[in-house]
């Protein structure tokens, strides 16, 4: 199956500093990535959709300027989290979209990534 | 507007029994169906899905679903419980020509020895 895989898996920072956070398609491309934020004992919320070459585009609610989205290609896309502050610890999923020619679309989720800020 | 409602955030089942996890959608029309499954500190796994043709999915790991388009349901079953699939357990839909999935709120299963 298609594996998606996130860098790094867990990070503990400092509030006001900036992490970034790689989301990777290994065996096949993906022209659209999401990135979903997950709060404990909760369901998954997407923050925005990521498309390559091209803008991401948010969901209400979600800070683009705070949460810097690039995808600048096929396999990978990041998530940067500017200025963290502790209430931005939580648990990031990406996930990539893949066309399989007999199934249709399926999505491929990344194995999460947990962000804790101080 | 789409939303996923999943009766039961808790369902505890013994081992060996049936599980049975619920879910039901709204949509104007018949969306893709899925259902993940989450480990502890884990990304999701894709457990099955459905598209279109037969409404009985069948999954990894002995799961299975019934897309019934009558009650908009989308319930997951399994035979028999192992220990090992004590987990979180998310159903999600996608409409037809969208690109996100709309995830429910979860249902975490517990296999009692």
């Amino acid at each position: 199956g298609a594996v998606v895989s996130q860098h790094p898996s867990w990070v503990i920072c400092k509030s006001g500093t900036s992490v970034k956070i790689e989301c990777r398609s290994l065996d096949f491309q993906a022209t659209t990535m999401f990135w979903y934020r997950q709060f404990p004992k909760q369901s998954l919320m997407l923050m925005a959709t990521s498309n390559e070459g091209s803008k991401a585009t948010y969901e209400q609610g979600v800070e683009k300027d705070k949460f810097l989205i690039n995808h600048a290609s096929l396999t990978l896309s990041t998530l940067t989290v500017t200025s963290a502050h502790p209430e931005d610890s939580s648990f990031y999923i990406c996930s990539a979209r893949a066309i399989h020619q007999m199934s249709g679309e399926t999505q491929y989720f990344g194995p999460g990534t947990r962000l804790l800020v101080l | 507007a789409q939303s996923v409602t999943q009766l039961g955030s808790h369902v505890s089942v013994s081992e060996g029994a049936l599980v049975l996890l619920r879910c039901n959608y709204s949509s104007s029309v018949p969306p893709y169906l899925f259902w993940y499954v989450q480990y502890p500190n884990q990304g999701l796994q894709l457990l099955l899905k459905y598209t279109t043709g037969a409404t009985l999915v069948k999954g990894i790991n002995g799961f299975e679903a019934e897309f019934k388009k009558s009650e908009t349901s989308f319930h997951l079953t399994k035979p028999s419980a192992h220990m090992s699939d004590a987990a979180e357990y998310f159903c999600a839909v996608r409409e037809t020509g969208a690109n996100n999935l709309f995830f429910g709120t979860g249902t975490r299963l517990t296999v009692i020895p």
